[in-house]
Formats: structure tokens, sequence, C-alpha cells
């Protein structure tokens, strides 16, 4: 099924460690995003990327970088864990420059100790 | 900047009851609006759309810019439409889109 593929589905690391998020997208959808979303606060946009080779800071960018080699892949590292990133995290794209909506990845749980 | 509120965290009817999920916005342009449901377990899918002017679900949005309201209705609702709804708020042409924080539908048997 297209669409887009999130991995891992869940994991538990030690605060400090170094993590990488992986989203793939099938669509050959321009733009892409990375949210995270805790109770209480709804979806909060970390980084984007308007195409490939490009990207932005969202609302809540500190602690995460992101990188747009080509434009299926677009990778979530968090260098240095704290528990406070603990959340669930949503990758999804959109055809970016028209008024499309967004596809949403099945999400990674994320639960750093 | 544009601002999306949804007033209501959780929201319960019973099975049967009109519900009406509420949305406003802050945004000086011509927006484009959506709503999305999270079901149990699933990932986030797009309801419908203001542009689209159609029913999905039973579930109706109409674009309000006197009030700057969008907000979502459906005149019986039943247990399966229980899921988190969020409503978005996108800039004309530029992809990212604005969520407000989610509201938790319960229908009740």
């Amino acid at each position: 099924i297209a669409g887009i593929t999130q991995a891992p589905t869940s994991q538990i690391l030690a605060a400090g460690r170094r993590m990488t998020l992986r989203c793939t997208q099938d669509m050959r959808h321009n733009a892409m995003y990375w949210y995270r979303q805790d109770l209480g606060l709804g979806l909060r946009l970390i980084h984007y990327s308007n195409t490939a080779g490009t990207t932005g800071k969202g609302e809540v960018p500190d602690g995460y970088s992101v990188s747009r080699a080509n434009t299926d892949d677009f990778p979530l590292t968090l260098a240095s864990a704290v528990p406070s990133q603990t959340s669930v995290y949503f990758c999804a794209s959109s055809e970016g420059d028209s008024n499309q909506p967004q596809h949403f990845g099945d999400g990674t749980r994320l639960s750093i100790l | 900047a544009q601002r999306v509120t949804q007033p209501e965290k959780l929201l319960s009817v019973f099975k049967g009851a009109p519900v009406e999920l509420k949305c406003n916005y802050s945004y000086s342009g011509s927006p484009e609006l959506f709503w999305y449901v999270q079901y149990s377990r699933q990932r986030l899918q797009l309801l419908l759309r203001h542009i689209s002017r159609e029913s999905i679900k039973g579930f109706t949005a109409d674009l309000n810019k006197g009030e700057t309201s969008f907000h979502l209705k459906k005149p019986f609702a039943q247990e399966e439409d229980s899921a988190m709804y969020y409503c978005a708020l996108l800039k004309s042409g530029a992809g990212k889109s604005t969520f407000g924080d989610g509201t938790t539908l319960t229908v009740k048997p």
C-alpha cells in the first residue's frame, strides 16, 4: 500500500543516547514534516522540508535535526535524547506547494528514560 | 501568525445525539481548512476539507469567515465516530499546516 512508512514503531531509549527516526514515502510528495503528539498539546511541528535539499524549523525544533537528501526520505535525529522528548512522533507528507492535505505515517512511540 | 483553537479537549455524547466539534481560527489571508481524524491505534487521516463541501461519514463542516470558524457537525453520532479530531489550517500555497490541540470525541452507547 502506497504511503508513509515510519520506523521503528516504538523504542525505549536511555537519556543521552542518539536516535534516528526513519520516514520514507513513495508518493513523490515534495513536502515532508515531522510532528510530535503529546497529551493535551495536540500536534506540534518539529521540522519540515518543502523539497529535497531544503529544511526548515517548525514550532519545537530544539534538540532535533533533519535532513532531506532525496524526495523519499526524511529522517529525524535526536542527538542526545532527554526525557522531555518522550512522545509519539508522526511523519507526514504533502504535495507541498499546492493546497493539498497531509498524509501521515503510523507514528513512532519513543520513551526516553 | 495563524492560530487554530479547538476549545474542547474532551467531548462526550450519546449514540444518536447530534455532535459539534468546534474550531476557530485566526489568519489574515484566505485559509484552507481541514478536519483530520485519528481512530484508536490508527494513523491520522483526512476527514474533510472546506473546499470540497462534501459530507464524509455523515460529517459536514462549513467555513464561516465572519466568525472565523470551521465547526464539524454530525446530526446523529455513532459509536464508531469515537476518535481524536484535529482541525488544521493551511496557508494558501505554503504547504505547512497549523493544527489545533485536538478534541477527543467519545460516543456512548
